[in-house]
């Protein structure tokens, strides 16, 4: 069965302290992974996608990796503006289909 | 350009009503999709549509709810008999095809069954 856990679900950073967001996921072919921003009362924006392992992707202060079991989402330097929480989703070519499984996400809080 | 809309933001239904939530997608997109959050969790994908294919309701979670997209454009997601395990958000996203395509998500309609 598709699964995808994230970790951790929440992190509190001081502005300007580097850290990583982890998404494992278990699918029997990825067709793509992909991590979204959800702010408060929002719905979810979306930052990237990853196709294969070794595949790196940047955007401002974030790069997403990907590994054949997970995928990182790495924040440097973090701004209090980036505080939100972070969702990872998975599309599994097997499955035949064209939905997404997400992750619980994890909630960031950088502190000015 | 708009993005995607849902209406109504916000609804609190009494337990056993039907209710019927509305998106209005990105113009053009083909592959619309309705998810669930609730409270501190992820989204729980519902049902899919792709252009003038079969929709895919695998993730349904009773015969409560359905959804229909006229058109290829609007799409309702009715809940009938409602319940209070029911309340949560309901989020529609839509994209230019399925497959890896960005998805545009709406902000949702907050459904409260008391």
């Amino acid at each position: 069965e598709d699964q995808v856990t994230q970790s951790p679900e929440a992190l509190r950073l001081q502005e300007g302290e580097s850290s990583s967001l982890n998404c494992s996921y278990t699918v029997s072919g990825l067709r793509g992974l992909f991590w979204y921003r959800q702010d408060p009362g929002k719905g979810p924006e979306f930052l990237f996608t990853l196709y294969s392992a070794g595949e790196e992707k940047e955007k401002e202060r974030l790069k997403a990796t990907l590994t054949k079991k997970e995928s990182f989402l790495h924040i440097t330097a973090p701004k209090p503006e980036d505080s939100a929480t972070y969702l990872c989703a998975v599309q599994d070519i097997a499955s035949g289909t064209y939905k997404y499984i997400f992750g619980t996400g994890t909630r960031l809080k950088v502190l000015a | 350009g708009a993005g995607v809309s849902q209406s109504p933001s916000n609804k609190v239904t009494e337990k056993g009503k039907d209710v019927e939530l509305r998106c209005d997608p990105i113009s053009g997109h083909t592959a619309l999709y309705w998810y669930r959050q609730s409270l501190g969790q992820g989204l729980e994908f519902l049902i899919y549509f792709q252009g003038n294919s079969a929709p895919d309701k695998s993730g349904l979670p009773s015969d409560r709810f359905s959804a229909e997209r006229t058109g290829g454009s609007v799409s309702t997601l009715t809940i009938q008999r409602t319940q209070q395990e029911d309340s949560a958000v309901y989020l529609c996203a839509s994209s230019q095809m399925t497959g890896t395509y960005e998805q545009y998500f709406g902000p949702g309609t907050r459904l409260t069954v008391t």
